[in-house]
């Protein structure tokens, strides 16, 4: 266990609608970094926040956006949902030594229909 | 397209013996890379890493092969068990910036045979 925490495990939304996602990082850990998995495919990164600020961002829409907390969690919105987010959305906390080394939750499944 | 790839999306061996999974990158100027196992359900679990100083690092029953003169990067699993069924991933990082975004292979699926 990474001591990584995300709510909820599965989720289900229809198009059009808006999604919130939510990660505890491992104590200790003052960065937080989404990930997308699709079905098949490794992750992809979507963006990174390390104290409150937004970090770095991938290839992603401004639809999503996050936000991290003073005691380093983090969400993860996703407006106007389309059917290719359906995914796998994958958390993880990194911090102090080794900062590359990233700590994974075990993700929210998210089914757009 | 992802800079990191890997050679075989499927690998299926017997319990006990050696697994050997590949990896190619393109991006030159990466200098850290990272192995992680995902079990289904479940998120990606930290294995190895390894920095371009290095061309090998040993683990618990893993090793991390680096050769960077062909962009290569190879994990090794001794006396395979059953337990180590996953799909495995390889990603790469250049340090110095400002964050550190992993970019991840699409991943190689070992099946250990009882």
């Amino acid at each position: 266990e990474t001591g990584v925490t995300q709510s909820p495990t599965h989720l289900i939304k229809t198009r059009g609608q808006q999604v919130t996602l939510r990660c505890s990082s491992q104590s200790g850990h003052n960065t937080v970094s989404w990930y997308q998995q699709a079905l098949g495919q490794g992750p992809q990164f979507i963006f990174q926040y390390y104290r409150e600020e937004e970090n770095g961002r991938g290839n992603f829409p401004p639809r999503f956006s996050g936000l991290q907390f003073p005691n380093y969690s983090s969400e993860l919105n996703v407006n106007a949902l389309e059917l290719d987010d359906s995914a796998l959305y994958l958390c993880a906390s990194s911090g102090g030594q080794g900062t590359e080394k990233l700590f994974f939750g075990s993700g929210t499944q998210l089914s757009v229909l | 397209g992802e800079s990191v790839g890997l050679h075989l999306p499927t690998l299926s061996v017997q319990e006990g013996d050696n697994s050997i999974i590949n990896c190619a990158y393109s991006n030159s100027a990466s200098d850290y890379f990272i192995w992680y196992k995902q079990e289904s359900g479940k998120g990606p679990q930290f294995i190895i890493d390894i920095r371009s100083n290095m061309d090998k690092r040993q683990g618990q029953r893993v090793t991390v092969l680096l050769n960077k003169t062909v962009k290569h990067l190879s994990l090794q699993i001794a006396a395979t068990q059953p337990g180590d069924s996953a799909v495995y991933f390889c990603a790469e990082n250049v340090s110095g910036g400002s964050n550190y975004k992993l970019t991840f292979g699409k991943g190689t699926l070992l099946t250990v045979n009882p």
